[in-house]
């Protein structure tokens, strides 16, 4: 297995901001990366896959950069609908997969 | 539309089996892996197995290995967790979710809970 670090667990912010979220992985994971966002209650939602491809449908304000074992999702501008909790993926060590611990986004 | 739907959680004494389905509808589901992710309590996502395509190849986190078993009925379009000696810490929100070519999960349903009395 390959750890997957996210920080913060936890982040306050306010609509209209910028939000960074980094996630760091115990070794070289090229750029299997994934993001997904989760509501409670709510199916997990792909946002970014391969460190920095948007899914189909995700509102533009999402990003993603980094490879090897520093990554960054970004959300431009935080809508009331992106208050959520966020976590990341590697799928570098197919057939068995990781997630971070999650970052969760409040309103501040 | 694309979508997968759990079903067959609840609650279960320590050491008793349960099983979880997914039905899929929307796409070709012969033509896709599946995963089961879980969510315990207050914690992050937890990877729980993966299953081909064609039924052929199958994997587990070792926290389940042995114990849980991951199939599908590719004719009923329906994924399944079969969830043996079942303990405390199994209790979860368990997922299925579609894989695309071992990369990322792009379908995911809403979940069932399980609760495993301690």
């Amino acid at each position: 297995d390959i750890p997957m670090t996210q920080s913060p667990s936890s982040l306050s912010a306010s609509v209209g901001d910028r939000v960074t979220i980094t996630c760091r992985a115990s070794q070289s994971i090229s750029t299997y990366l994934n993001w997904y966002q989760h509501k409670p209650g709510k199916a997990p939602k792909l946002l970014i896959y391969a460190a920095s491809s948007l899914q189909s449908g995700v509102p533009s304000r999402f990003s993603g950069s980094g490879s090897g074992t520093d990554f960054t999702l970004t959300i431009n501008s935080l809508q009331p609908e992106d208050f959520a909790t966020y976590f990341c993926q590697q799928t570098y060590s197919t057939p068995t997969w990781t997630f971070g611990q999650g970052t969760k986004v409040e309103i501040k | 539309q694309v979508q997968l739907v759990e079903s067959g959680g609840g609650v279960v004494q320590p050491g008793r089996s349960l099983r979880l389905s997914c039905a899929a509808s929307g796409f070709t589901f012969s033509s896709y892996g599946m995963h089961w992710v879980r969510q315990a309590p207050g914690k992050g996502l937890e990877w729980v197995a993966v299953i081909w395509y064609d039924g052929t190849n199958k994997y587990y986190a070792d926290s389940v290995k042995g114990r849980f078993t991951i199939s599908r009925d590719n004719s009923k379009n329906t994924l399944y967790l079969q969830m043996n000696s079942l303990r405390a810490e199994d209790t979860a929100v368990y997922y299925c979710a579609r894989d695309q070519s071992r990369q990322y999960m792009d379908v995911w349903g809403k979940g069932t809970t399980v609760i495993v009395p301690s």
